[in-house]
């Protein structure tokens, strides 16, 4: 069975600091790692999709790497504002007959201080 | 495009009662599922669907029904409440396997 751990839970930084959130997977079978962001009270935004033959995804100040062969992905935000502040999910989609299905991490809340 | 939809946004329900919490989407997107998420457990896979009438068990199904009779709407189905059932719920959809997963905006329940 496939488990999500995201390091570290909560994370605190002030504003303009650049920042790496973690993931790591179990079983490296994947079909695809996505990043999601969810503010409180609402639901999930996708930040990045990765598929598996990728090593990584930009946009804007997000980049997000994936070892598949180590089962470990990181989200690095750099130049953090306030407005980044969110629970950061990580999501691996597993390969063969789980492909369907999405297992999550329990996320990175994280705090941007002005 | 209004993305995915999720109504009621909140609700009580007494033990035992039934309701349905609905879900639309209109990007005719194949792939929909359900998740709830409760503190500490993060989301959890209730059921899915790959495509019209066709429909399977996620990790956490017991205690729910899903139908999918057209590909842009797939409601799902409280029988009998339980205080456990006190959760999130969460709606999403994908075109295909490989590509984003976008979610509705949930639908709080709380079970007395």
């Amino acid at each position: 069975k496939q488990e999500v751990t995201q390091i570290p839970a909560a994370l605190s930084v002030p504003e303009g600091e650049n920042l790496v959130l973690n993931c790591s997977f179990t079983d490296s079978a994947i079909y695809n790692l996505q990043w999601f962001r969810q503010d409180p009270g609402k639901g999930l935004t996708s930040l990045l999709l990765i598929q598996s033959s990728q090593r990584e995804q930009t946009s804007g100040r997000l980049n997000a790497s994936l070892d598949k062969s180590s089962g470990r992905s990181t989200l690095y935000i750099a130049a953090s504002q306030p407005g980044d502040s969110a629970t950061y999910l990580c999501a691996v989609m597993g390969s063969g007959g789980s492909n369907y299905k999405l297992t999550f991490g329990k996320g990175t809340l994280l705090t941007v201080n002005p | 495009n209004a993305g995915v939809t999720q109504t009621p946004k909140f609700q009580v329900l007494k033990t035992g009662q039934s309701m349905t919490l609905q879900c639309a989407q209109d990007m005719n997107h194949e792939y929909m599922s359900w998740y709830r998420q409760d503190p500490g457990m993060g989301l959890r896979l209730i059921h899915y669907s790959v495509g019209a009438g066709i429909t399977d068990q996620g990790e956490v199904p017991n205690g729910y029904n899903v139908s999918r009779s057209t590909t842009e709407d797939f409601p799902l189905r409280l029988l009998s409440a339980a205080p456990s059932q006190t959760s999130v719920y969460f709606c999403a959809s994908r075109r295909t396997v490989a590509e984003t997963q976008y979610f509705g905006p949930g639908t709080r329940l709380l079970v007395l």
